[in-house]
């Protein structure tokens, strides 16, 4: 089956520690996307790439980065450097920048104390 | 600037009666709509769209919306809730100019009561 896998689902880290949340998709869309949720805010988009070895930067990315080295992965790493890390990720992708919608992954769970 | 507001952050309704979720955009472009679900812990799934084309766009789950450019409103409504219905809904306008960007909607909560 197609689709977005996102992995782990829950992870728990230590305060100044970097950790990296993982996102593939096997839909051979060109464009991915990282989100990031919190209660009462909707979706943030932190990361885009349209393209293999190319990606912008969105609303919220700093303490974030991302890499872009093959078209199924776009791993996601927030750093020591983001003041508030604990939330919900979403990654999602979409057919390319003239695609409508975006195909979303289950999420990873954040939790840093 | 294009954005999105959803009035009401929760919505309580009897399984059975109609479902009305609101949603209005701002957009400097014509827009493309989107509603999303999202049941707890989990990723979102597409309902329903709005490209272009005719205005009430039926979608998943007897979900439907109506694009209405006077008003700038891209409700949701459903018939009869189901108690699976409850989760949180999202309505989302695609960015014009920015690589396929959706800005998304603060988000409501729908509860069904038996």
């Amino acid at each position: 089956d197609g689709g977005i896998t996102q992995s782990p689902k829950y992870l728990f880290r230590k305060e100044g520690q970097n950790v990296t949340l993982s996102c593939e998709q096997n839909l051979n869309h060109d464009a991915m996307y990282w989100y990031r949720q919190d209660p009462g805010q909707g979706l943030r988009l932190i990361y885009y790439s349209q393209i293999v070895n190319d990606f912008q930067k969105g609303d919220i990315a700093e303490g974030y980065s991302v890499s872009r080295e093959k078209k199924e992965s776009f791993p996601l790493t927030v750093t020591s450097a983001q003041k508030n890390p604990t939330a919900f990720y979403l990654c999602a992708s979409s057919m390319g920048t003239r695609a409508y919608e975006q195909y979303f992954g289950p999420g990873t769970r954040l939790t840093v104390t | 600037a294009q954005s999105v507001t959803q009035l009401g952050s929760h919505v309580s309704v009897s399984e059975g009666a109609l479902v009305l979720l609101r949603c209005n955009y701002s957009s400097s472009v014509p827009p493309y709509l989107f509603w999303y679900v999202q049941y707890p812990n989990q990723g979102l799934q597409l309902l329903l769209k709005y490209t272009t084309g005719a205005t009430l766009v039926k979608g998943i789950n007897g979900f439907e919306a109506e694009f209405k450019k006077s008003e700038t409103s891209f409700h949701l409504t459903k018939p009869s809730a189901h108690m699976s219905d409850a989760a949180e809904y999202f309505c989302a306008v695609r960015h014009g100019n920015q690589g396929g960007k959706l800005i998304f909607g603060q988000g409501t909560e729908l509860s069904v009561k038996p």
